[in-house]
């Protein structure tokens, strides 16, 4: 298996801009996590899903913020309109019990 | 879920051996401990989970008390290349439930 796959690997937008971050998980795994990475605040948790169904999205910073999983497949983490302070790299992880099996992550350069 | 504690960051040398304890006074009955590295630029990846006593692999070894309060990560003769992020983490062994990253512990590795 190839892993998790995240896409793209690097993006740099302007202010205002939409942003769509892409997943795929590893086959089988029924579980996915979108987790936002930055100096400041380390590693946070926005949204995880379980069987494709949003189990708790308290971690989303704002409306601006959002993420589907329309199949076992995919994933996506949508921001709009983007904001400067929402540079950092996402990670996508997914997992089938316990472990959590990790991408290699998205970086946002929002300017 | 249960609150980690763990030390921000530690030196060591190559060749040496290396203990990372961590603090989790109100573990729950049915938590598992884990531990993650984050190499920089990567996703965090699983080196280890226990319950009790103690658990090795090939690549680290866990010990963990008889009242689960605390576990220490060991690493044995660390190269250069050890030098990362160590995460603990406590939560439940299912895979569907959200799990929490701390600011973990970085480990420096001299030559």
């Amino acid at each position: 298996d190839a892993g998790v796959i995240q896409s793209p690997r690097h993006e740099v937008t302007e202010m205002g801009q939409e942003v769509t971050l892409r997943c795929k998980p590893i086959s089988g795994h029924n579980s996915l996590f979108w987790y936002r990475q930055t100096m400041m605040r380390g590693l946070e948790l926005l949204i995880y899903f379980n069987n494709n169904v949003p189990i708790d999205d308290s971690g989303m910073p704002e409306d601006r913020f959002s993420a589907k999983m329309p199949n076992a497949s995919f994933s996506t983490l949508k921001i709009q309109p983007s904001e400067p302070r929402d540079s950092a790299v996402y990670f996508c992880a997914t997992s089938q019990g316990g472990e959590l099996f990790f991408g290699e992550g998205s970086r946002l350069t929002v300017l | 879920l249960a609150k980690t504690t763990q030390p921000i960051s530690m030196d060591s040398y190559e060749g040496q051996e290396v203990n990372i304890t961590c603090s989790h006074n109100n573990i729950a009955t049915n938590d598992y401990i884990t531990w993650y590295q984050q190499f920089p630029s990567q996703g965090p990846r699983f080196i280890i989970q226990g319950y009790k006593t103690k658990v090795t692999n090939e690549v680290a070894s866990l010990f963990i008390p008889a009242d689960r309060k605390s576990s220490t990560l060991s690493l044995p003769r660390v190269s250069l290349s050890d030098t990362a992020v160590y995460y603990c983490l406590v939560d439940l062994n299912t895979g569907g439930f959200k799990t929490i990253f701390g600011a973990g512990t970085r480990l420096f590795v001299k030559a």
